[in-house]
């Protein structure tokens, strides 16, 4: 069975930084491209970031771009992203997303993890 | 980047039938567009039911379809239930950038 388990979220600061995990099991991870996908608080889903099975090629909506790097350990089946700048409008549960592929050719989303809740606020 | 527009809520009867569709600011959805549906019901995660327009997952329910339908993506649910009332979100993707839809919130009443 397929478990996507986020964790590392919580309340930060404005300006702040925080590192997101999301610990995978029940599939081979280092074979599957992997995304974050964010919701706030009463609002839509937001593409975040991807990466590729083996953390080569990454991808950054225009809104996170030089803030938040994912990455991945492929010995640990573990996906992250790290955090900086935060801002207000950052505050959302974050969800950790399975790839059918190996690559962000084109998108092929499956299992969702439940989501770290991040709220950015003084 | 593209905007992605849906219905914002749908009303569907038991039993009866209901079309969401997805539509881009560029143009005519196609293919190319690789389309995705996701479910989301109130307090859970979403979960992905349809990709590449028309493809379902192993636990997608068959009153579940997708397909293209007058330039834009189309989700059709045939045969409501009451465990159907959720939050429907598309995907698009273009350029190499994926834009979700703000969201149909359909009512099963």
């Amino acid at each position: 069975e397929v478990q996507l388990v986020e964790s590392g979220g919580g309340l930060v600061q404005p300006g702040g930084s925080l590192r997101l995990s999301c610990s995978a099991s029940g599939f081979t991870f280092s074979s599957f491209a992997m995304h974050w996908v964010r919701q706030a608080p009463g609002k839509g889903l937001e593409y975040v970031s991807a990466i590729t099975s083996n953390g080569v090629s990454t991808y950054y909506a225009d809104s996170v771009k030089g803030r938040f790097t994912i990455s991945r350990d492929n010995s640990k089946n573990t996906l992250y992203l790290q955090m900086s700048s935060l801002r207000a409008e950052d505050t959302a549960v974050y969800y950790c997303v399975k790839d059918r592929k190996s690559t962000l050719a084109r998108p092929g989303f499956d299992f969702w993890g439940q989501g770290t809740l991040v709220t950015v606020s003084s | 980047q593209a905007v992605v527009t849906q219905e914002p809520s749908l009303t569907v009867s038991p039993g009866g039938t209901v079309t969401l569709t997805c539509g881009s600011s560029t143009g005519a959805v196609t293919s190319g567009h690789y389309p995705y549906w996701f479910q989301q019901k109130p307090g859970q995660a979403p979960r992905t039911l349809i990709y590449d327009t028309s493809n379902k997952h192993s636990w997608t329910p068959a009153r579940f379809s997708g397909s293209l339908l007058g330039g834009k993506a189309a989700l059709t649910l045939s045969g409501a239930q009451p465990e159907d009332e959720a939050d429907y979100y598309c995907l698009l993707s273009s350029s190499g950038d994926r834009v979700f839809g703000g969201g149909t919130k359909l009512t099963v009443l």
